[in-house]
């Protein structure tokens, strides 16, 4: 079967790093999604996995280990824009979503 | 601009009534998704089509219904069928089938 988990909320202050962590498993494998979804709007991108390792794009970094089938989503230097729910996904054919992790940020 | 929208934004419906959502792209993508999405939960995948005239059921099209007539429109009708039917409700396209999707504003579905 298919299936997605990640944790269901965090927490963390102004100015910190966090780490999302999920876990997948699929029938197939074609890479690691990470979108952004803040309350009530639509999710936006912000990564995509297929080779194992860090891949880093400003203030966020995702990591991918397809033999341990993890990725995490690492945010650096946290603002209070970031909070929002953080969905993994992953294919083959089509996406399969992840419940989300909703991230709190504190001041 | 290229992009997907939906129409309309919140939509308010009787018990009993059929309604249609509407999605519209011009990115030129082969694959459109429609999802449902209940208060602090995740995406569930209703229908997704990954070239004209071809569509798949997800994990919830009981009580829904597509159509994909032309690349660029996925709507999506909802029926009486479905038995709670109150969601927000997102379109995505994608190039091509497991690609990375884009999503649309969502539209807000209220039975009354």
């Amino acid at each position: 079967g298919q299936n997605i988990d990640q944790p269901t909320e965090m927490t963390a202050t102004e100015g910190a790093i966090v780490q999302i962590n999920c876990t997948y498993q699929t029938s197939g494998f074609n890479g690691l999604f990470w979108y952004q979804q803040h309350a009530g709007e639509a999710p936006t991108f912000l990564s995509y996995n297929v080779l194992d390792g860090l891949e880093e794009k400003g203030r966020f970094s995702s990591f991918l280990s397809r033999s341990k089938g993890y990725s995490y989503l690492l945010l650096k230097e946290l603002q209070m824009k970031d909070s929002a729910s953080y969905l993994c996904a992953a294919p083959p054919d089509k996406i399969i979503f992840g419940k989300g992790t909703r991230l709190h940020i504190l001041p | 601009d290229g992009g997907i929208t939906q129409s309309p934004k919140y939509l308010f419906r009787k018990e009993g009534q059929n309604v249609t959502l509407s999605c519209e792209q011009n990115l030129n993508h082969d694959a459109m998704y429609w999802y449902r999405q209940d208060p602090g939960q995740g995406l569930r995948l209703i229908y997704y089509s990954q070239i004209v005239n071809d569509f798949q059921k997800g994990d919830i099209a009981e009580g829904y219904s597509v159509s994909r007539e032309k690349k660029e429109s996925f709507p999506l009708t909802v029926t009486s069928a479905q038995k709670n039917p109150t969601a927000f409700y997102l379109c995505a396209s994608s190039i091509e089938g497991g690609e990375t999707q884009y999503f649309g504003p969502g539209t807000r579905l209220l039975v009354l």
